[in-house]
């Protein structure tokens, strides 16, 4: 099946530290996503990408950056890992031009960031 | 700009019982209605998507949804609920055009099915 998956799947770091969280897709979609989710604010957009040459920030970007490495991979950065980016980390991916995709969203299984 | 609420944040069942989820949203153009499902550990999955037409959205797992124009809401419907169904639940828009099909979400509404 065609899938999106995420690397690692749990991760414990200390405060100054700098992270990856990598996302890779076999859909064949254009479009990736991040977002982070924190209890009782639902899920908010850090970046998204319209294809490897197109990177936009999401309403939280700061504090993160991320890599389009090609169309298949979208990685998500914390270049100095803070306590309140303590979240769990989600990627996705979509394709508008895609008959009845409404603009739907799929998910991979997401990434539990700690940051002591 | 879009923003939606989720009116409860917890919704406790018993099972075989029936169960609704609030969503209102505000938006100044149309949008696409979404109610995606989290169960325990796993990424989101999506329950249903809404446009256009009838204004009951049929999605999987017995769910359905009720598009409500006048009320911008979208609210989710299960006659009768199983111990699985507990997951958290959350309600999303996306600008039909424009905004490159981003997701809106909402704040979750945690459902608990108890025996």
């Amino acid at each position: 099946d065609a899938d999106v998956t995420q690397t690692p799947r749990n991760r414990i770091t200390k405060t100054g530290k700098r992270i990856m969280l990598e996302c890779s897709q076999t859909k064949g979609h254009d479009r990736m996503y991040w977002y982070r989710q924190d209890p009782g604010l639902g899920l908010r957009l850090i970046y998204y990408s319209f294809d490897v040459k197109d990177i936009n920030k999401g309403e939280i970007s700061d504090g993160y950056s991320v890599s389009r490495q090609a169309q298949a991979k979208f990685s998500l950065s914390l270049e100095s890992a803070i306590p309140n980016q303590t979240a769990l980390y989600f990627c996705a991916t979509s394709d508008p031009t895609r008959a009845g995709s409404y603009n739907e969203q799929f998910f991979g299984p997401g990434t539990r960031l700690t940051v002591l | 700009a879009q923003s939606v609420t989720q009116l409860d944040s917890q919704v406790p069942v018993f099972e075989e019982a029936p169960v609704e989820l609030r969503c209102n949203y505000s938006s100044s153009v149309s949008v696409y209605l979404f109610w995606y499902v989290q169960y325990p550990n796993q990424g989101l999955q999506l329950l249903l998507k809404y446009l256009s037409g009838s204004t009951l959205v049929k999605g999987i797992n017995g769910f359905e949804a009720e598009f409500n124009k006048s009320q911008t809401s979208f609210h989710l419907r299960k006659p009768s609920v199983h111990i699985s169904d507990t997951a958290e639940y959350f309600c999303a828009v996306s600008e039909i055009w424009g905004q490159g099909g981003k997701l809106i979400f909402g704040q979750g509404t945690e459902l608990s099915v108890k025996p």
